[in-house]
C-alpha cells in the first residue's frame, strides 16, 4: 500500500464551481499535514497547513483532516481560471521528513 | 517567485555526458533539498543538507552527488545518467527549527537524457 495516495486527475471544473481535492494514507501518526500548489514550469508553493484534525479556511480556501478515516481534503470555493495547477499533498509525524502524494491536475474552464 | 533559483532550467545530455545542476537561496535558510519528480509519481527527497551537512541519502544512484558548499548553494553533479532519469529535479530549502519545517521550491530543471 502506498503511503500517501491521491486521484492524479485530471480534474475539469467550470468557473465557479466547488472543487474537492483529497489524499488518503497509511500511517495514522502522521500530525501535519499540507497543501501545495504547483502552476505549469513551476516549483510547488506551500498553500496552507493543518496540524492533527480539523478545519482551516484561508479565503476561498478550506483544508480539512479526518485522522480517524485517514483522509484529508482541500476544498477551494468559486474556483477560478487561475486556480488552474496540481495540488500536492504532503504530511509528516514532526514537522519535519515529509510524504508527498503525487499530486491531482485541476482545471478550471472559463 | 520563491527566492530559490534554479539553473539551467532545461537540460538535455546524452548518458556519457557530465553536468551539474546549480540551486542559490536566498532566504538564509539552513537546509537545503534535492527532489526529483516524475509525472503522475510523488516527489522522491532525494539530498537533504543541514548545515552544509548530508543528513540524508535515500539510495539514490552514485550517478547522482550532491554537493554543498555553503548554506546558500546547492549542486547536484550527474554522469552517466540513464534515460529513465529524466524528470523534473527540484531544490528546496527551508530554515528549520519551525514545526512544520515549510519547504520553498525553485522552478526545477527539466532533465531530458537521451
Amino acid at each position: 500500500q502506498k503511503e500517501v495516495e491521491q486521484d492524479p486527475g485530471p480534474l475539469s471544473v467550470p468557473e465557479g464551481a466547488i472543487v474537492s481535492l483529497n489524499c488518503t494514507y497509511s500511517n495514522s501518526a502522521f500530525q501535519y499535514f499540507m497543501w501545495y500548489r504547483q502552476y505549469s514550469r513551476k516549483g510547488p508553493e506551500l498553500l496552507m497547513y493543518t496540524y492533527s484534525s480539523g478545519n482551516k479556511e484561508d479565503g476561498r480556501f478550506t483544508a480539512q483532516v479526518d485522522k480517524s478515516s485517514k483522509y484529508i481534503s482541500l476544498f477551494i470555493r468559486d474556483s477560478q481560471p487561475s486556480d488552474s495547477a496540481t495540488y500536492l499533498c504532503a504530511m509528516s509525524l514532526e514537522g519535519q521528513n515529509f510524504v508527498f502524494g503525487p499530486g491531482t491536475r485541476l482545471s478550471v474552464l472559463p | 517567485e520563491t527566492g530559490v533559483t534554479q539553473t539551467p532550467r532545461h537540460l538535455v545530455m546524452g548518458m556519457t555526458n557530465k553536468k551539474s545542476l546549480k540551486c542559490e537561496q536566498h532566504l538564509g535558510h539552513n537546509a537545503m533539498y534535492w527532489y526529483k519528480q516524475s509525472a503522475k509519481k510523488p516527489l522522491e527527497l532525494m539530498f537533504v543538507y543541514s548545515l552544509e551537512e548530508r543528513v540524508e541519502n535515500n539510495s539514490v544512484p552514485s550517478r547522482f552527488s550532491p554537493e554543498c558548499p555553503n548554506s546558500s548553494h546547492l549542486f547536484l553533479h550527474l554522469h552517466t545518467l540513464q534515460p529513465e532519469d529524466s524528470a523534473l529535479y527540484l531544490c528546496a530549502s527551508s530554515p528549520l527549527g519551525q514545526a512544520p519545517d515549510t519547504q520553498y521550491f525553485g522552478p526545477g530543471t527539466r532533465l531530458t537524457v537521451l
